[in-house]
């Protein structure tokens, strides 16, 4: 079946970097695009960005611009989201998931990020 | 940037009751909005995809209407397993933003 398995959780200081990976596996990984979603403690869903598997273009949110970048591994068929300069409202379980034509599904179980001094 | 509004922010309500949550764009996204459940602690579903189209495996007292600003998504009869927060996502133009949730609680 369809699955995403995300990297555990991580602890970082302040102005430190993170970097999730995300698995793929049950499907033909260069055929779809990732992307990657995080959603702070009692809050709602934040769309931070896609990547295309097949050539590895980007589309980042604006407010994200310069701290983010997304790369893909085909011959591993993982995906990584690296996060710089973390703030404390980076705080946040990220996630990622498959993006099928415009929809999301299904999407990784989640990687918790606490930043923290 | 395309803002999602959704209502009501939470709602309760009792098992086989009909709901029906609301999903309002800021512009018009034609047929470009999926909706998602999450319960807590896990990762959100997708329940239906292009306003209208039940994704597989989902029950079909799911289901979704609405095209240009304006959405809905209805449970025709809730179960138990339907208590959650329900999120709108526009897919028209990036940022593909989300509405804020809706938490859906046992009466």
């Amino acid at each position: 079946q369809v699955q995403l398995v995300q990297s555990g959780a991580e602890v970082k200081k302040p102005g430190a970097s993170v970097k999730v990976s995300c698995k793929a596996s049950g499907y033909t990984f260069t055929s779809y695009g990732i992307s990657w979603v995080r959603q702070a403690p009692g809050q709602g869903l934040e769309w931070m960005g896609w990547i295309s598997a097949y050539n590895g273009n980007t589309n980042y949110a604006q407010k994200l611009q310069g701290r983010v970048t997304m790369t893909t591994d085909t011959s591993t068929s993982t995906a990584y989201m690296e996060l710089r300069s973390l703030r404390s409202d980076d705080t946040a379980v990220y996630y990622c998931a498959r993006e099928a034509i415009s929809w999301f599904d299904p999407w990784g179980q989640g990687t918790l990020v606490t930043v923290s001094s | 940037d395309i803002q999602m509004t959704q209502s009501p922010s939470s709602l309760s309500a009792s098992v086989g009751d009909r709901v029906t949550i609301t999903c309002r764009a800021s512009q018009s996204i034609s047929s470009y909005l999926n909706w998602y459940q999450q319960k807590p602690g896990k990762a959100p579903k997708l329940l239906i995809y292009a306003a209208s189209s039940l994704q597989s495996g989902v029950p079909s007292r799911f289901s979704g209407s609405g095209s240009g600003t304006d959405f809905t998504l209805t449970i025709s009869s809730l179960q138990p397993e339907d208590f959650a927060t329900y999120y709108c996502q526009q897919s028209y133009s990036t940022p593909h933003s989300f509405g804020q949730g809706t938490k859906l609680e046992i009466k």
